[in-house]
């Protein structure tokens, strides 16, 4: 079946540590997104890919950094720099309709 | 700027109609969605409308538009327990990647 996958579930970083955040989808779509739930604060935008090998900023990108080497994978590393990570991260993907996104299941991060 | 405005909660009794409200200030939006989220999931797309359109209609649910108001609701009918969760509105613009999220309503249903 396809779909988009986000792994792990739940992760515990470390003061001090990068921690990367799986996104996979096999559904062959162009367009992926990260974004950062808070509770609250609905979803904020943190980065997108349009194409393979291309990205750009959203409105919170300090402290993350992404890559889009495979049109696939889309991970998220959440860096030392980022002194507030506590937050659910969500994946989605879409082929172009505007709005119309694919959701993962989410990852939950906490700091240790 | 660009912001999409609901409250954060609602409570209503199993059976009876929900109705979601959220306001939106930019006027070249182009479609508004309403995407709905359960506990520790992702969001998933219940429905959009186009902003040429003032009305849509899905089964239990129903979209109303108002464009000079800037308002959209979503109302859903019959409401059960399964409809509890967390309704985000959303809004974009023709040709243009950026979708912008209101911060959701927690609808609770109350026995």
């Amino acid at each position: 079946d396809g779909g988009i996958t986000q792994s792990p579930k739940y992760l515990f970083r470390k003061e001090g540590q990068n921690v990367t955040l799986s996104c996979e989808q096999n559904l062959n779509h162009d367009a992926m997104y990260w974004y950062r739930q808070d509770p609250g604060q609905g979803l904020r935008l943190i980065y997108y890919s349009q194409i393979v090998n291309d990205f750009q900023k959203g409105d919170i990108a300090e402290g993350y950094s992404v890559s889009r080497e495979k049109k696939e994978s889309f991970p998220l590393t959440v860096t030392s720099a980022q002194k507030n990570p506590t937050a659910f991260y969500l994946c989605a993907s879409t082929s172009g309709g505007r709005g119309q996104l694919l959701f993962g299941s989410g990852t939950q991060l906490s700091v240790l | 700027g660009e912001d999409v405005e609901q409250s954060l909660f609602l409570s209503v009794r199993e059976g009876d109609s929900s109705v979601i409200n959220c306001t939106y200030t930019d006027s070249s939006s182009t479609y508004l969605y309403w995407y709905k989220q359960e506990p520790g999931a992702g969001l998933q797309l219940l429905t959009y409308i186009f902003s040429n359109m003032d009305m849509k209609q899905d089964q239990r649910l129903t979209v109303l538009l108002n464009k000079k108001d800037k308002h959209l609701s979503l109302r859903i009918a019959d409401t059960q327990t399964g409809d509890s969760a967390i309704y985000f509105c959303a809004e974009s613009k023709w040709r243009d990647d950026k979708i912008i999220f209101g911060k959701g309503t927690r609808l609770h249903i109350l026995p």
